[in-house]
């Protein structure tokens, strides 16, 4: 069994200030894991992924995040927030090879909100 | 046209139409989903085709009715809905048998039942 936990359904930052968005999983397997984001009225984009490579992940848009197996987590960072950033972000996780039909198990998401 | 598409990409039906949703993917993926979302909920799993066969069907009610006729094609059939099933209908593909299972997505349609 496999589930994902998003800690805040709601972030809002300023400009220019850095992004939190965390996030924590449980899995019976070696999990693969996943930040997804959502601009309004779009489908959903990925940002970057975790498949027990290396823990720090760098995805696009200046997006990274940290598996922290100890922790159970895998919390997405941003150093320096953008407008184009306020999106709906969704933690994604996937049990790995002992799922090999595909099947992702999505947090609620976390709507983030960036002011001028 | 690349990646996922989805069209249309607003529907609007009453309880008694019978429309259709249709998902073509341009990635060489032999997996397809359906998802609904809807507002304030998470991301819900509808369907899973697998090599043009059906692998998942999540408790969804008989008035969807899914169909794959080749692996780049799905569709979703649509008759006698709720006000409730009301939300965006995404779709995507993904690369079946692979390790990291990336799912890569449509815009979506959002469908509004009357």
């Amino acid at each position: 069994a496999q589930s994902v936990t998003q800690l805040d359904s709601h972030v809002s930052v300023s400009e220019g200030t850095p992004v939190l968005l965390r996030c924590n999983y449980s899995s019976s397997y070696s999990p693969s894991l996943f930040w997804y984001v959502q601009h309004p009225n779009k489908g959903l984009q990925l940002l970057l992924k975790y498949t027990s490579a290396a823990t720090l992940v760098k995805g696009i848009n200046g997006f990274e995040a940290e598996f922290k197996k100890s922790e159970t987590s895998f919390h997405l960072t941003k150093p320096s927030a953008h407008m184009s950033d306020a999106a709906e972000y969704f933690c994604v996780v996937s049990g790995g090879a002992q799922d090999s039909w595909g099947k992702l198990q999505f947090g609620a998401g976390t709507q983030v909100v960036v002011t001028p | 046209e690349t990646g996922v598409t989805q069209t249309p990409r607003h529907l609007v039906m009453g309880m008694t139409n019978k429309k259709s949703l249709k998902c073509e993917q341009h990635l060489g993926h032999n997996a397809m989903y359906w998802y609904k979302q809807s507002a304030k909920k998470p991301l819900e799993l509808m369907f899973v085709y697998n090599f043009k066969e059906q692998t998942e069907n999540n408790s969804v009610p008989s008035r969807f009715s899914p169909e794959c006729p080749n692996s780049s094609h799905l569709f979703l059939h649509l008759h006698t809905l709720q006000p409730e099933d009301s939300a965006l209908y995404l779709c995507a593909s993904s690369q079946s048998g692979t390790t990291n299972n990336e799912q890569f997505f449509g815009p979506g349609t959002r469908l509004t039942v009357l």
